[in-house]
């Protein structure tokens, strides 16, 4: 078991452009988190999916910010039009399942620089 | 939404005595609390988790809830200069299983 593989480990974008993060649940769990941690703010709740379907977005930014799971092994972030402001380490999450006591599982998180 | 403050933002101690770490919570509902570890540019590791007042030991990590008074504790017994880290409180209600977290507090362990 590998545990949850976030891809890359570091990213450098210029302002403006676009930043997809990839995150690769443990197999067999079915909730998947987005989370964001900067020194300011903390860790910040995104975005979770449970069995593929998007179920709270509620921490999402309302804007430039997207994300995906379109198959149960991989989940994607996608902002658009990066700002200096986003730089942070986006960590993804998996648990067995959303409503048990499971321990939740993070990956080392990718960390976004924004020039 | 659940809002978790943690205190102090830092805290440094000696090697062997005790470091006392707070959090407090916003939501009654709440049963499901874990504390993390997170070492500087490492992912986070689970210490504890505690889902009933009382306290709740795992090694050198014991846990005391009061829902009462929205307060869970970290007790760290003896800490060595290897438990300098950013230790993160989170919490949700079993119902909904989404993990909300304090901002953390920095602890220093000196020799």
């Amino acid at each position: 078991n590998a545990g949850v593989i976030q891809t890359p480990r570091h990213k450098v974008t210029g302002k403006g452009q676009e930043a997809t993060l990839w995150c690769e649940p443990i197999s067999g769990h079915s909730a998947v988190f987005w989370y964001r941690q900067t020194i300011v703010q903390g860790l910040e709740f995104l975005t979770y999916f449970r069995n593929q379907a998007p179920i709270d977005d509620s921490g999402m930014p309302k804007e430039r910010f997207s994300a995906q799971m379109p198959n149960q092994s991989h989940s994607t972030l996608k902002i658009q039009s990066t700002q200096p402001q986003d730089s942070a380490v986006y960590l993804c999450a998996s648990s067995l399942d959303m409503f048990s006591n499971e321990r939740l599982f993070f990956g080392h998180g990718t960390k976004l620089s924004v020039l | 939404q659940q809002k978790v403050q943690q205190s102090p933002e830092s805290l440094t101690v000696s090697e062997g005595a005790m470091a006392s770490l707070n959090c407090t919570f916003s939501d009654r509902s709440s049963d499901n609390f874990r504390w993390y570890r997170q070492h500087s540019g490492k992912g986070l590791e689970v210490l504890v988790s505690i889902f009933s007042d009382g306290e709740k030991e795992e090694g050198s990590f014991t846990a005391h809830l009061n829902r009462a008074s929205l307060h869970v504790f970290l007790h760290i017994r003896e800490p060595q200069p290897s438990d300098s880290a950013l230790y993160l409180c989170a919490v949700s209600a079993s119902n909904y299983n989404v993990l909300y977290f304090g901002s953390g507090t920095k602890l220093t362990v000196e020799p």
